[in-house]
């Protein structure tokens, strides 16, 4: 079965200091995708990052990184300097099937960045 | 508009009454996803919409929930006889495939059966 796994409830980080939220995911298709978004408060759903699973090296946008290892099936979120904004919850989330797209979702990390 | 939109934003319902909740995805998107994020959980998959066709209605709990997409643009997700485990917010997403790398979500419907 696929899943995907966040083990952090939430999660302090000072500001303008780096913090890496964990995600690890199970499947056994060759061929998935994996995805992180931000929702803040007002509930929306924001893109962050996204990284193939054939993709040589580790998805950067920004602030934003993402830690593949795939042997260990784990994709974490690395983000750099934050900032107080960065405060939200983050979910983790794995294309799931190779012909329709849908996103399983892990349970979400609740950041809370302190000045 | 450029993102996806919803509406309502907001719905409280009587038990027992029928809702339904639209969603108008970015222009030209094929790919529409329907998921439901109950209170303080992670988003749960509903169904799936290529053009007008749903190729996956896998996630849908019951079959008081039905969805339909006409003009292969806006859907529509109805709940009948709402109970109050329907409690949630009913987030909409639009990609211009289902193999497309980023997928737009809408600002959701919160819905509330009292």
């Amino acid at each position: 079965a696929q899943k995907i796994t966040q083990t952090q409830p939430g999660m302090f980080v000072q500001e303008k200091e780096a913090v890496t939220l964990d995600c690890t995911y199970d499947t056994s298709d060759p061929s998935y995708g994996l995805f992180w978004y931000k929702q803040p408060s007002s509930g929306e759903m924001i893109f962050l990052i996204y990284q193939g699973s054939y993709d040589q090296q580790n998805a950067t946008e920004g602030r934003y990184s993402l830690n593949f290892q795939k042997a260990r099936k784990s994709a974490n979120l690395v983000i750099s300097a934050s900032q107080l904004g960065d405060s939200a919850m983050y979910f983790c989330a794995m294309r799931a099937s190779s012909n329709t797209g849908k996103l399983i979702f892990g349970q979400g990390t609740t950041l809370q960045v302190k000045p | 508009g450029a993102g996806v939109s919803q509406s309502p934003s907001n719905k409280v319902t009587e038990k027992g009454k029928d809702v339904e909740l639209r969603c108008d995805p970015i222009s030209g998107h094929t790919a529409l996803y329907w998921y439901r994020q109950s209170l303080g959980q992670g988003l749960e998959f509903l169904i799936y919409f290529q053009g007008n066709s749903a190729p996956d209605k896998s996630g849908l709990p019951s079959d008081r929930f039905s969805a339909e997409r006409t003009g292969g643009s806006v859907s529509t997700l109805t709940i009948q006889r709402t109970q109050q485990e329907d409690s949630a917010v009913y987030l909409c997403a639009s990609g211009p495939s289902w193999a497309d790398n980023e997928q737009f979500f809408g600002p959701g419907t919160r819905l509330t059966v009292l």
